[in-house]
């Protein structure tokens, strides 16, 4: 199993302002995925991070709000852009091998203000 | 397409049994359940893909019905421990980009 780390684990920002977070796997996978999660609701997926290129977006989703960068194959960041107060939410690192159960991080508490 | 589970909450007594099933309106190529605690990670439980092969904790079982489009979930002799928000996350890309879309989940709560 991989053993994902996130940082930070919660941050609180001012409105306007971005924030990166850090993703962390301890060994090398194949697929990884950014989601959010509002307390008590499911898991959205934003994108996936792809190595070496552009993130694939899901509908509602745009790269100039949520850049996304996978230099390699064990670490991603997601950047939170020009925040507000609707982005308050959990963001969670996932990784996945193929044909593989896929793994959370402990995910980042945001609070924007 | 979100797959819908039900129910969406179940109170159980400890040693009592509990099925949450998943359904999907399109074709599923493997399911994957997670369990989530209050303030955590959700936390993989099992794997189940197409052709019969399953992945998974040896104490939780489950089954996936290809022509239905249905897998459920069997928690048996429940536990303490077992309470959280089970989630079902599908994967009907047929392997072409491998993301999984969760459902609303089920509160499962385990009283002594």
């Amino acid at each position: 199993s991989a053993v994902i780390s996130q940082k930070p684990s919660r941050d609180i920002c001012q409105r306007g302002t971005s924030l990166t977070i850090q993703c962390q796997v301890d060994s090398q996978v194949t697929m990884m995925f950014w989601y959010r999660q509002q307390p008590g609701q499911s898991l959205t997926l934003i994108a996936t991070a792809n190595q070496g290129s552009e993130a694939t977006y899901e509908s509602g989703f745009v790269i100039d709000k949520f850049p996304i960068s996978r230099p390699n194959l064990t670490f991603s960041t997601l950047t939170v852009s020009n925040m507000s107060p609707e982005d308050s939410s959990i963001y969670l690192c996932s990784a996945r091998q193929l044909y593989n159960e896929q793994f959370f991080g402990p995910g980042t508490r945001l609070t924007v203000l | 397409q979100q797959p819908v589970q039900s129910p969406q909450a179940v109170i159980l007594r400890e040693g009592e049994d509990a099925v949450i099933n998943c359904s999907s309106s399109k074709a599923l190529y493997s399911v994957h359940w997670y369990r989530q605690k209050h303030g955590e990670a959700p936390v993989f439980l099992m794997i189940l893909l197409k052709g019969g092969e399953q992945k998974g904790h040896d104490k939780i079982s489950a089954s996936f019905n290809e022509k239905k489009q249905q897998s459920s979930l069997y928690l048996t002799a429940s536990q303490l421990s077992y309470s959280g928000t089970y989630f079902c996350g599908t994967d009907n890309s047929g392997g072409s980009n491998y993301k999984l879309t969760f459902g609303k989940g089920t509160l499962l709560t385990v009283n002594p």
